[in-house]
């Protein structure tokens, strides 16, 4: 079954400041990959997915960036953060389309 | 109308209540449905997939009606480690998982 690892578990940034968020996958070959945020009591905003190594869409225009260098490993960035960053950012991992999706354990970012 | 929509409660029901929740959406060409619940500050985790014949386990049963594009999740006999935020998902546009904002239960003694 597959596994997703994502850390840190917990992150505190001044504005201004990078971010990078790590997330790798175990158990599975050529994932879709999805990268959400939820603000605090609000639902999943889709960032970023990804259907293969180096294909990455956008769903909102934001100051966030996304990459996925290997096949089961995606990465989400900022040069700058804002204080609008804050958020639960969580990676998930799908087996092909119309699967379920299996997230990580999410990382808690608070830019203060 | 948006891709899908849920109503956020809170729910708040007695221990041993049945209480349902629906899930409304509006890509009719979806296939694959389904509910997760979500602790505080968790990720969200699966409870149920959603088959076009109803799917049941345990004191759980989630239910798809095409025809007015919708799906249920019904709990029977809750529990206090029911409440939580109970998500669904439908694969929106280009079938991307589109969660609704999910429906907050609370079960109390």
């Amino acid at each position: 079954s597959q596994t997703i690892h994502q850390w840190p578990a917990t992150l505190v940034q001044p504005v201004g400041s990078p971010l990078s968020l790590e997330c790798t996958v175990e158990g599975t070959s050529n994932p879709n990959l999805y990268w959400y945020r939820q603000a605090a009591g609000r639902g999943l905003q889709l960032l970023f997915y990804s259907v293969g190594i180096g294909q990455i869409s956008s769903e909102v225009p934001q100051n966030l960036s996304a990459s996925r260098p290997q096949d089961r490993q995606f990465i989400l960035s900022s040069k700058k953060l804002l204080l609008s960053d804050s958020g639960f950012y969580l990676c998930a991992c799908q087996g092909s389309r119309d699967e379920k999706l299996f997230f990580g354990s999410g990382t808690q970012l608070s830019v203060l | 109308r948006k891709e899908v929509e849920q109503d956020p409660g809170p729910f708040n029901v007695p221990e041993g209540a049945t209480v349902a929740f629906n899930c409304t959406y509006s890509n009719s060409a979806s296939q694959s449905f389904f509910w997760y619940r979500q602790d505080c500050r968790k990720e969200p985790k699966l409870l149920m997939s959603v088959y076009s014949s109803g799917n049941e386990d345990g004191r759980f049963t989630a239910q798809l009606n095409r025809a007015s594009q919708y799906i249920s999740l019904l709990i029977r006999d809750s529990k206090l480690s029911d409440s939580a935020t109970y998500l669904c998902v439908v694969p929106g546009g280009s079938y991307i998982p589109t969660f609704g904002r999910g429906t907050s239960l609370i079960v109390h003694p």
